[in-house]
């Protein structure tokens, strides 16, 4: 089983419809990552947490919001879906306890906003 | 604010050559820097990561360095084969090591 999971991995939905993104990790790791990837540019950093009671805004968290349940839970959502937010997601963990601060991602959601 | 460029956006080589990929940052102020290789539909696997006081790191045939003061880093794939053939993206992190922001990516093709 992959360390990183990601649900849905392939989700197709209408504008306006409120998407979840779920992401789970068995590395025991306490920072974990959302990014998206749009075609033909880089990953752009959605939202990440350090712990459980800490969330922080990346480059592009318009429209988006998250929830981190537990250390190894991590959600994104669409509230209201709209066609630009079609694109590849990527959740990630890394753990502040080694000094290289490596990120381990997941195989991705890809999501199509109709 | 930190800007990653990759230089080319796509290289096709055959089978066996040597080749070099490049990445370079607009803020010399990192904390390391990765190197991640995409396959298609697929998610990232890392590669290497230079640590910030470090000039380069080697894993099997890739070696990658990196020169802060000239904001570069480069890739080295050695004897390349046709399983190379993937995009590569490389990312630095800020100092507080909170934030990797990435280049666009360099998709690589290895002909046999």
């Amino acid at each position: 089983d992959a360390d990183v999971t990601q649900t849905p991995r392939n989700r197709i939905t209408k504008t306006g419809k409120r998407i979840m993104l779920e992401c789970s990790q068995t590395k025991g790791h306490d920072r974990m990552y959302w990014y998206r990837q749009d075609p033909g540019l880089g990953l752009q950093l959605i939202y990440y947490s350090f712990d459980v009671k800490d969330i922080n805004k990346g480059e592009i968290s318009d429209g988006y919001s998250v929830s981190r349940q537990a250390q190894a839970k991590f959600s994104l959502s669409l509230e209201s879906a709209i066609p630009n937010q079609t694109a590849l997601y990527f959740c990630a963990t890394s753990d502040s306890r080694v000094p290289t601060g490596e990120l381990f991602f997941g195989e991705g959601s890809r999501l199509t906003v109709l | 604010k930190q800007e990653v460029t990759q230089i080319p956006a796509a290289l096709s080589v055959p089978e066996g050559e040597n080749l070099v990929l490049n990445c370079s940052f607009t803020d010399s102020a990192i904390y390391n820097l990765q190197w991640f290789r995409q396959d298609p539909g697929k998610g990232l696997t890392s590669l290497l990561l230079i640590q910030s006081s470090q000039r380069e790191q080697t894993s099997g045939r890739l070696n990658a360095s990196l020169d802060k003061s000239s904001g570069r880093s480069t890739l080295y794939i050695a004897a390349s084969q046709p399983g190379d053939s993937a995009t590569y993206l490389c990312a630095a992190a800020n100092q507080a090591g909170t934030a990797l922001i990435f280049g666009k990516g360099t998709t690589l093709s290895v002909s046999s």
